[in-house]
C-alpha cells in the first residue's frame, strides 16, 4: 500500500536561519507531489508541485524553494527563514486519475521566532 | 482561476443531530472534481467525500452525503447522527481535471463541534 512520510513533526527556528523539510512516498513511482502551508485559522495554499525529478513548479513567489532529487522524495527549503514563514506545513501526493484524489502527509508545524 | 467558498466559519450541532456544511465555487470548468476534508485537532487531513462533475448522482459514504448542484455551483456536505469524532475542520476543494498537474483550490474552512 502506499504511504507518505513527511518529517519533522515540529519545528522551531529562529529567524534567518536555514530550512529543511522531507517528504517521501512509498508504494508507488512517479507520483505528483506537492507542497502546501496553512496559516493559522485559514485554508491550504498551495506552494509547490512536482511531476517529476528536477520539475518544480512554483505557485507563490516566496522566501521559499523546493527541490525532488529523487522520483519519491520532495524537498521544501529556505536559505533564510522569515516570521511569516511560520505555518502547517503539508505535502501530499496524487492517487491517481481514475480515483483522483490527495493523499496527505501528517504535517509539520513551523515556528519561527 | 477558481475559487471556494465557505461561507460559515464556525457550527456547532448535538449529537446525533444532522448538520449541512455549504461551500460555493465558481470555475469556467465545466469537467473537475469537488472534495470536502477533515481536520480534526491533530491536523490529519481526512479525505470524507468526492464528487466528478460529469455525475448527477449526488455521492455518499456512510453518514456523509452531498449535494451537489451544478448549475448553481454549490456542494454542500451533510453529516448525519453527528459524532463526537466528527469535530473537526472541514475544508471544501476544487480540482480542475489537468492531468499532470492536480492542484486543489480550498476553501477558507468550517469549524465543526459536535456537542456531547
Amino acid at each position: 500500500s502506499q504511504t507518505i512520510h513527511q518529517w519533522p513533526a515540529t519545528l522551531v527556528q529562529p529567524v534567518g536561519s536555514p530550512l529543511s523539510l522531507e517528504c517521501t512516498v512509498e508504494g508507488t513511482s512517479n507520483p505528483n507531489l506537492y507542497w502546501y502551508r496553512q496559516a493559522a485559522g485559514r485554508g491550504l495554499q498551495l506552494l509547490f508541485y512536482s511531476v517529476g525529478i528536477g520539475q518544480i513548479s512554483s505557485e507563490v513567489p516566496q522566501n521559499l524553494s523546493a527541490s525532488r532529487p529523487q522520483d519519491r522524495q520532495f524537498i521544501l527549503s529556505s536559505k533564510k527563514l522569515l516570521l511569516s514563514d511560520s505555518g502547517f506545513y503539508l505535502c501530499a501526493w496524487v492517487e491517481g486519475f481514475v480515483t483522483p484524489g490527495y493523499t496527505f502527509g501528517s504535517g509539520t508545524r513551523l515556528t519561527v521566532v | 482561476a477558481q475559487t471556494v467558498t465557505q461561507s460559515q466559519p464556525e457550527m456547532s450541532v448535538q449529537e446525533a443531530e444532522t448538520v449541512t456544511l455549504s461551500c460555493t465555487y465558481d470555475t469556467s470548468e465545466n469537467n473537475y472534481y469537488l472534495f470536502w476534508y477533515k481536520q480534526p485537532p491533530s491536523r490529519q487531513m481526512i479525505l470524507v467525500i468526492r464528487q466528478e462533475a460529469y455525475k448527477q448522482q449526488n455521492a455518499t459514504e456512510n453518514r456523509f452525503s452531498v449535494n451537489f448542484q451544478k448549475a448553481a455551483k454549490s456542494f454542500s456536505l451533510k453529516i448525519s447522527d453527528s459524532q463526537l469524532g466528527d469535530t473537526a475542520m472541514y475544508f471544501c476543494a476544487f480540482m480542475k481535471i489537468n492531468f499532470g498537474n492536480e492542484k486543489l483550490t480550498f476553501g477558507t474552512g468550517t469549524r465543526l463541534t459536535i456537542i456531547p
